[in-house]
């Protein structure tokens, strides 16, 4: 298994609240990415880096900001939580530069915001 | 916008079968198309890469096609196992500078092997 962490694995918070996840890898790759999992919807594309402080917008980044201030870090920030941001959230992480195409996902953090 | 469809949604069959799982997307300029499998509660477990460029990849009773013009993959299980029970997801990725942009997801196949 791909070297990655995820923190919290769990988290209940309240609406309004700012909520940071942490998602840590080993692996010294290059590219990381967060998803969103939610029912109806399937996996989407939050925010992804393709090195220490280039970030790109996904497909549903509206209300998330990221930051990659050292290559084994992504975080990734909600900076007032809403009820629709309750969700499974993922990060992957990938090294396209050196040969390592196939994205390796951890294993998610559960937000329940209420 | 990329979209990417699975079919069929569920897919319920006794052990032993060998099965077909269906993806199809809209745009065929993508850099390289993944297949994963998800069990419950659980995160995702890659199977399988292909690049655009390749037609098909192999990884022991499973093996995987792409017909990039078509817009079409299909993943394919032989002899399958009660073990083999999972939500299969269908990914499909652009390239972007160095590397892919992000995976646009299909909403998976819910697969059950009954024994």
């Amino acid at each position: 298994d791909a070297g990655i962490t995820q923190s919290p694995r769990h988290k209940v918070t309240e609406t309004g609240t700012p909520v940071t996840l942490r998602c840590h890898q080993t692996e010294n790759h290059r590219y990381m990415y967060w998803y969103r999992q939610d029912p109806g919807h399937g996996l989407r594309l939050i925010h992804y880096s393709y090195g220490v402080k280039d970030t790109d917008k996904g497909e549903v980044s509206d209300g998330y900001s990221v930051s990659r201030s050292k290559t084994e870090d992504f975080l990734l920030t909600l900076e007032s939580a809403t009820s629709s941001q309750t969700s499974v959230y993922f990060c992957a992480i990938s090294d396209p530069t050196a040969g390592q195409e196939t994205q390796y996902f951890g294993p998610g953090t559960r937000l329940l915001v209420l | 916008k990329q979209e990417v469809t699975q079919i069929p949604a569920a897919l319920s069959v006794p052990e032993g079968e060998n099965l077909v799982l269906n993806c199809s997307f809209t745009d065929s300029a993508i850099y390289n198309l993944q297949w994963f499998r998800q069990d419950p509660g659980k995160g995702l477990t890659s199977l399988l890469l292909i690049q655009s460029s390749q037609r098909e990849q192999t990884s022991g009773r499973l093996n995987a096609s792409l017909d990039k013009s078509s817009g079409r993959s299909t993943l394919y299980i032989a002899a399958s196992q009660p073990g083999d029970s999972a939500t299969y997801l269908c990914a499909v990725s652009h390239y972007s500078g160095g590397g892919a942009d992000g995976l646009t997801f299909g909403k998976g196949t819910h697969l059950i092997i009954q024994p």
